[in-house]
Parts: structure tokens; sequence; C-alpha cells
């Protein structure tokens, strides 16, 4: 069964500073991989996905993640955050012929500090 | 319209009532999800239907009884729930296929007295 990780319960980073917010996967079979943001009092929205082929992936709002086979990983990364990027992201996770199964992270709370 | 609809936004309930949360989508989408999620915490998969019929079902208690009625309606009804059931319930669509994303609604906040 997938399972997701994400190390850092909470970023807090500088405005315009660079931030990468780490995520871990582990699967026995391929996988696809997402990142979600929500906001305070909202649902989730998608950020951005891996299914195959580039291992780098642009999204939304200027954030970018690169998937990483050998280590398991899918990292976000954003080269100058604002104080609208303050949010919980989520790495999430689906796999093989299940891919409607989709498994969340525990997340990450980014706080972009004035 | 892209959008999921969850109603209502806010719910209070004593452990001995009856109550239904309810989703809309007119997106198409064949398949449809319920999420639990706890304050500062993930959500969690509870119950997936695809094309109307239930696919998953994560071992929830059965105090919580999902209806898929039409392909753009989906409702989770509740009956006796415990206090530590409170969470923000969510619902979300998505397309058929490899890695399509999901819509979310912005969730019930349901509070059990």
């Amino acid at each position: 069964a997938q399972s997701v990780t994400q190390l850092d319960s909470q970023v807090p980073v500088f405005e315009e500073a660079p931030v990468e917010l780490r995520c871990n996967y582990s699967s026995s079979v391929s996988v696809y991989l997402f990142w979600y943001v929500q906001y305070p009092n909202q649902g989730l929205q998608l950020l951005l996905k891996y299914l195959s082929g580039s291992t780098l992936v642009k999204g939304i709002n200027g954030f970018e993640a690169e998937f990483n086979k050998s280590q398991t990983s899918f990292h976000l990364r954003k080269p100058s955050v604002h104080i609208s990027d303050t949010a919980e992201y989520f790495c999430a996770v689906s796999e093989g012929t299940s891919y409607d199964k989709v498994i969340f992270g525990p997340g990450t709370s980014l706080s972009v500090i004035p | 319209d892209t959008e999921v609809t969850q109603t209502p936004k806010h719910l209070v309930m004593g452990m001995t009532n009856k109550k239904s949360l309810k989703c809309e989508q007119h997106m198409g989408h064949r398949a449809m999800y319920w999420y639990k999620q706890k304050a500062k915490k993930p959500p969690e998969l509870m119950f997936v239907y695809s094309y109307e019929k239930l696919s998953i079902n994560e071992s929830v208690p059965s105090r919580f009884s999902p209806e898929c009625p039409n392909s753009s309606l989906l409702n989770l009804h509740l009956h006796a729930l415990q206090p530590e059931d409170s969470a923000l319930y969510l619902c979300a669509s998505r397309e058929e296929g490899v890695g399509e994303k999901l819509f979310f609604g912005s969730g019930t906040q349901l509070s059990v007295l």
C-alpha cells in the first residue's frame, strides 16, 4: 500500500525567500504524485502533479516539483514566496490500477513572514 | 461550472440526531469522494463512488452511510455520531483516468455534541 511522508510539519520563511517542502513516498508499483494547497476555511486545490515523463513539473502560482525515483521523493519548490502563499500544503499519491484511491501526507504548514 | 458545492457549511448535531450532508457537481465527473479532515491533519479517505457505485470504503463505521442518487449528487447520512466525529467533511470529484485531479468543495464543518 502507498504512503506519504512530509518530514516538515511547519516551515517559516521570509517573504521573497526560496522555499522547499519535502515529500517522500513508498509504493511497490508505479505512482502518481500530487501537491495540493489548502487555504484557511477552504477545500484543497491542485498545485501540480507528476504522472510520467519529465521529472520536473511546473504548477500554478510559480511552484515546481521534481520527481526523484531513486530517492522516492517529490519535493515542492518556489524561488520567491509571497505572503499569500501562507497555507497548508499536502503531498498526495495514488498508485497503479488503484488510481481512484488518493492518499494524503500529513501536511506542511508554510508561514511566510513579512 | 467547475465547482463542487457542499451543504450545509456548518452543522451542529446531537448524538441521537440523524442528519445528511450533501454534495453536488455538474462537471460530469464519474468519481466522487468523501474525506474527513480533523484540525491540523490531512484529509482521510472515507468513501469513493465510481459511476454511482461504491468502489472504496475505508472501513468507515456504519454510523456514516454514503449514497449516490445520481452522477451529480453525493450524500453522507449521519446517525448516532460520537463527539470524536466532529471534523470538516470534504467532498471531491474527479474525471475518469489516471492522474486526474480532485476538485474539492469547501466542506461541511460538523460538530457533534
